[in-house]
């Protein structure tokens, strides 16, 4: 399709156990965004990844969370061993670039529950 | 840190009333967005707000982008059932590490027919 792809829509998991989440952004689109959403909040910025600048990490809560983009497309967001705190929707953007002009665009995210 | 303050938290009013929401943040910003978010989706863009003082239309709806560059409103006419959801603004500051959005916590709107 073209818009943003994110796998899997639901994801339900036990505590302490790792998991990955998946964006396939919209081609040709250089910079990708991963949000958290917690039930009725709004987005919580995790992580940037802009063309191949090294990516902009401040947003990530722990170091058991962790992202990568490979070939400047698809990424990968992993939780190592999830707490029940790590419950919510994580949602991936992109947009052209990362300047005025350029809004980003969503997936309908993950929605990621640790029992 | 930058903040972004959106209200009203929530609306309820009667379907073919308008609507106004706002969004005031601490510093200036460059870029103001307007989301809408349904049930189990992701946000959609509604309209995008580049130049202080900007006023842009998309159908029914009409955002602002303020003259002090820290605010911006968006308003709905006419509402009916479908506008239900929930609406976000965003913003771009100028610089900073990333230049990603900062979102507001949402508007939730109820449309009663």
């Amino acid at each position: 399709g073209a818009g943003v792809s994110q796998s899997p829509s639901n994801k339900v998991t036990e505590k302490g156990k790792d998991v990955e989440l998946r964006c396939d952004p919209i081609s040709g689109h250089t910079a990708l965004y991963w949000y958290r959403q917690s039930l009725g909040q709004g987005l919580e910025f995790l992580i940037y990844f802009q063309g191949n600048s090294a990516p902009d990490k401040s947003g990530l809560p722990s170091d058991r969370f962790s992202a990568e983009r490979t070939g400047g497309s698809v990424s990968t967001l992993t939780i190592q061993r999830t707490q029940q705190e790590d419950s919510a929707v994580y949602l991936c953007a992109s947009s052209l670039g990362q300047g005025k002009g350029q809004p980003q665009h969503f997936g309908d995210g993950t929605r990621l529950s640790i029992l | 840190g930058q903040q972004l303050n959106q209200s009203p938290q929530s609306m309820f009013i009667q379907e073919g009333e308008d609507v106004s929401m706002n969004c005031t943040s601490s510093s200036i910003f460059n870029t103001w967005l307007w989301y809408k978010q349904d049930p189990g989706e992701g946000p959609v863009l509604l309209i995008a707000l580049y130049k202080a003082g900007e006023l842009t239309s998309n159908g029914r709806l009409t955002a602002q982008f303020g003259i002090t560059r820290k605010d911006s409103f968006l308003n709905i006419s006419a509402s009916i059932p479908s506008d239900v959801g929930i609406y976000f603004c965003a913003g771009r500051g100028y610089g900073g590490s990333q230049g990603n959005l900062i979102f507001g916590k949402g508007t939730k709107l109820s449309v009663k027919p």
